[in-house]
């Protein structure tokens, strides 16, 4: 099956420690996005990478980190600097191109305790 | 901040009833989509109009657009109770980026 996965489908973290969200899809595609959502809100962009070993930050980088080594991943890395971690995450991928229709994994839901 | 902004926050209407989302964006669209959300879950991908399309529908979904007016519709007819989601329009400009408003939740009563 084509598609994009994402583990754990929870996380708890405590507080100072880093914890890495994982994103891996098979669907061929260049582009690659990490979203942060919060209960009742939209999506705000974290980081996104339109090609291998390349990445730009989104609206909320502070805290987050991210590494594109292979085509079919995009693991995001929540550092301890973010101070409110306690979120659900999208990860999502699209062609490079427009119209840049957007799949998305069915998201990791981080706990910090 | 968000460029596309949904309207009603929430939405609640009896099953097989029309349903009337608006999405509301700031500046220049090459193209505008809609999402839908279950709970707990990924954005699934519903439908998409281009900046020179004035209305395109998919099934029960109806989906206009306005660029004069900077704003989008999205009606969904004869709604169902499995309909229940939010629903997020994301606006796509030059660049590389969708942006997505602060979506509708919907709810559709048996």
């Amino acid at each position: 099956d084509g598609g994009i996965t994402q583990s754990p489908k929870y996380l708890f973290r405590k507080e100072g420690q880093n914890v890495t969200l994982s994103c891996e899809q098979n669907l061929n595609h260049d582009a690659m996005y990490w979203y942060r959502q919060d209960p009742g809100q939209g999506l705000r962009l974290i980081y996104y990478s339109q090609i291998v070993n390349d990445f730009q930050k989104g609206d909320i980088a502070e805290g987050y980190s991210v590494s594109r080594e292979k085509k079919e991943s995009f693991p995001l890395t929540v550092t301890s600097a973010q101070k409110n971690p306690t979120a659900f995450y999208l990860c999502a991928s699209s062609i490079p191109l427009a119209p840049r229709t957007q799949y998305f994994g069915p998201g990791t839901r981080l706990t910090v305790l | 901040s968000q460029q596309g902004e949904e309207d009603p926050q929430a939405l609640s209407i009896q099953e097989g009833e029309n349903a009337t989302m608006n999405c509301s964006y700031k500046t220049s669209i090459n193209n505008l989509q809609w999402y839908r959300q279950n709970s707990g879950r990924g954005l699934v991908h519903l439908i998409l109009i281009r900046s020179n399309e004035r209305e395109k529908h998919s099934g029960r979904l109806r989906v206009t657009l306005d660029t004069s007016k900077k704003s989008s519709s999205l009606l969904i007819t004869a709604s169902r109770a499995a309909d229940t989601a939010s629903y997020f329009c994301a606006t796509v400009a030059s660049g590389s980026r969708l942006t997505f408003g602060e979506g509708t939740q919907l709810t559709v009563n048996p």
